[in-house]
C-alpha cells in the first residue's frame, strides 16, 4: 500500500522558532510538493521537488524553505515562524511523468504558531 | 492566468439523495482534471481524473465527472449519498507543459454535509 507520512498531525510552536515539516513517501516518487491549506482558499503550493537537490518555488514560497537530501524526503522549513503561517500542511508525491499522474497526499500537519 | 472556481463553498444533502458539486476552470493549454476527496482528518485521496476520450468519467466510490469543453466544467455527480460521503472535495487542474513536473491547481473546495 503507496505512503506517504509526515511526521507529526498537530504541532504548536511560538513565533519567531525554526519549524521542520517532515515528508518521507515509500513509492520511490521522484516528484514531491508541499501545499499549504486554508478554509476557502484550499491548497496553495508553497514548494515541490522534482529530484534529489533540486526545487522549484510554488505559487506562496515567501517565508518558507525546503530541503530533498534524499528521494525519500522532502521537509519544509519555516525560518522564523509567524502567526500568518499557522494552517495544514499536506505533502504529496508523484512519479515523474507529469500532471496525469495522482499526487498521493499525507495526512497533513496542523500547524499552530501563537 | 489559469484558476479553478468551484462555486459552492458548502452544500447540505440527504442521504440518499442525488449530489452534484461544480467546478469551472480557466486554463489555456489542454487541461488535466482531477477530483480529490478530503475526509476529516484525512489526507487528500482521488475520486477521478479526465485526460481525454471519454467525457464521461467514473471513479471510485461511485463518483463520476461529465468534463464540457464549451462550459469549462469537469462537475463531480452521485447519483444516491451514502453519510461517509461527508467530506470535502476539490477540483484540480493540470497541463501537460514541459515545466509543469505534474503540478496542479486546486479550487478552494467544497464541503458536503450528509444530514439522516
Amino acid at each position: 500500500d503507496v505512503k506517504v507520512t509526515q511526521s507529526s498531525r498537530y504541532l504548536v510552536k511560538r513565533t519567531g522558532e525554526k519549524v521542520f515539516l517532515e515528508c518521507v513517501q515509500d513509492m520511490d516518487h521522484e516528484n514531491m510538493f508541499w501545499y499549504r491549506q486554508d478554509p476557502g482558499l484550499g491548497l496553495r503550493l508553497i514548494y515541490f521537488s522534482y529530484d534529489v537537490k533540486m526545487k522549484e518555488k510554488g505559487d506562496i514560497p515567501e517565508g518558507y524553505s525546503v530541503s530533498r537530501e534524499k528521494k525519500e524526503r522532502f521537509s519544509l522549513i519555516l525560518e522564523s515562524a509567524s502567526t500568518n503561517q499557522t494552517s495544514m500542511y499536506l505533502c504529496a508525491s508523484t512519479d515523474r511523468g507529469g500532471a496525469y499522474n495522482e499526487q498521493f497526499f499525507g495526512p497533513g500537519t496542523r500547524l499552530t504558531v501563537l | 492566468a489559469q484558476s479553478v472556481t468551484q462555486p459552492d463553498i458548502h452544500i447540505t444533502v440527504s442521504e440518499g439523495a442525488s449530489l452534484e458539486l461544480r467546478c469551472n476552470y480557466s486554463y489555456g493549454a489542454t487541461p488535466y482534471l482531477f477530483w480529490y476527496v478530503q475526509s476529516p482528518g484525512q489526507g487528500l485521496q482521488l475520486l477521478l481524473k479526465y485526460f481525454s476520450g471519454d467525457t464521461l468519467v467514473q471513479g471510485i466510490k461511485g463518483f463520476e465527472a461529465e468534463f464540457k469543453r464549451s462550459q469549462s466544467s469537469f462537475n463531480l455527480r452521485k447519483p444516491s449519498v451514502h453519510w461517509s460521503d461527508a467530506a470535502e472535495y476539490f477540483c484540480a487542474v493540470g497541463s501537460m507543459t514541459t515545466d509543469s513536473w505534474g503540478k496542479l491547481q486546486f479550487g478552494a473546495g467544497t464541503q458536503v454535509v450528509v444530514t439522516p
